[in-house]
């Protein structure tokens, strides 16, 4: 199938915002999500986005949905060292009466002092 | 219990031998899930199941064998593995299959290692 996009690499200084941005691929998606992936660890979801919506605020955390262009972004406020991370934007495809997530390749946000 | 515990958390294993990765999970999922994860790569769905049985094979070779004792534990059997075939793999749940609202939640995998 084809992928979804992030950019690869992000380097914010602690205390700004962080953004990140994704473009998916199934205009049919319902579900969307950002992941984070800390070195070594599994993959945790930070948060969700149903396609009905455009904006999604969760403490630190906004997520903003552009459905006519498939455009997804993660904003962090605050950003601090404990964010530093790989930021996974996934996708729900239906598969049959299945489901899976589609993962982008990854933001790794670099927190600079 | 909300997790999902993976067990080995590393694993080295020659190309000849065979092992098996343990999936466990308590929450009532009734879909679980085994994604790899190649280094500085996003996770591929490898093997969906539903209501324990196998509903997608994402074209998986056959040195891969999965398989769902129960609705709680998911096993992945490993033979003849090729050194490629080393990765993070990671196990997932989600409360029903097609509707997985809140996303899946996953272990803290396997990290296997081919020599």
């Amino acid at each position: 199938g084809e992928d979804v996009e992030q950019s690869l690499f992000l380097s914010v200084r602690e205390g700004d915002s962080s953004v990140i941005n994704c473009t998916y691929t199934d205009s049919s998606s319902t579900y969307l999500y950002w992941y984070k992936q800390e070195p070594g660890a599994g993959l945790q979801l930070l948060t969700y986005i149903f396609s009905n919506m455009d904006m999604k605020q969760d403490q630190r955390l906004t997520v903003l949905l552009n459905k006519k262009d498939k455009h997804l972004s993660l904003r962090i406020a605050d950003t601090q060292t404990g964010d530093s991370a790989i930021y996974f934007c996934a996708e729900l495809r239906i598969d049959g009466r299945d489901d899976k997530i589609i993962f982008g390749k990854g933001t790794r946000l670099h927190i600079l002092p | 219990d909300t997790e999902v515990t993976q067990t080995p958390k590393h694993l080295v294993m020659g190309m000849t031998n065979k092992k098996s990765l343990k999936c466990e999970q308590h929450m009532g999922h009734r879909a679980m899930y085994w994604y790899k994860q190649k280094a500085k790569k996003p996770p591929e769905l490898m093997f969906v199941y539903s209501y324990e049985k196998l509903s997608i094979n994402e074209s998986v070779p056959s040195r891969f064998s999965p398989e769902c004792p129960n609705s709680s534990l998911l096993n992945l059997h490993l033979h003849a593995l090729q050194p490629e075939d080393s990765a993070l793999y990671l196990c997932a749940s989600s409360q029903v299959s097609g509707t997985p609202l809140a996303g899946y939640t996953f272990g803290s995998g396997t990290r296997l290692t081919v020599v």
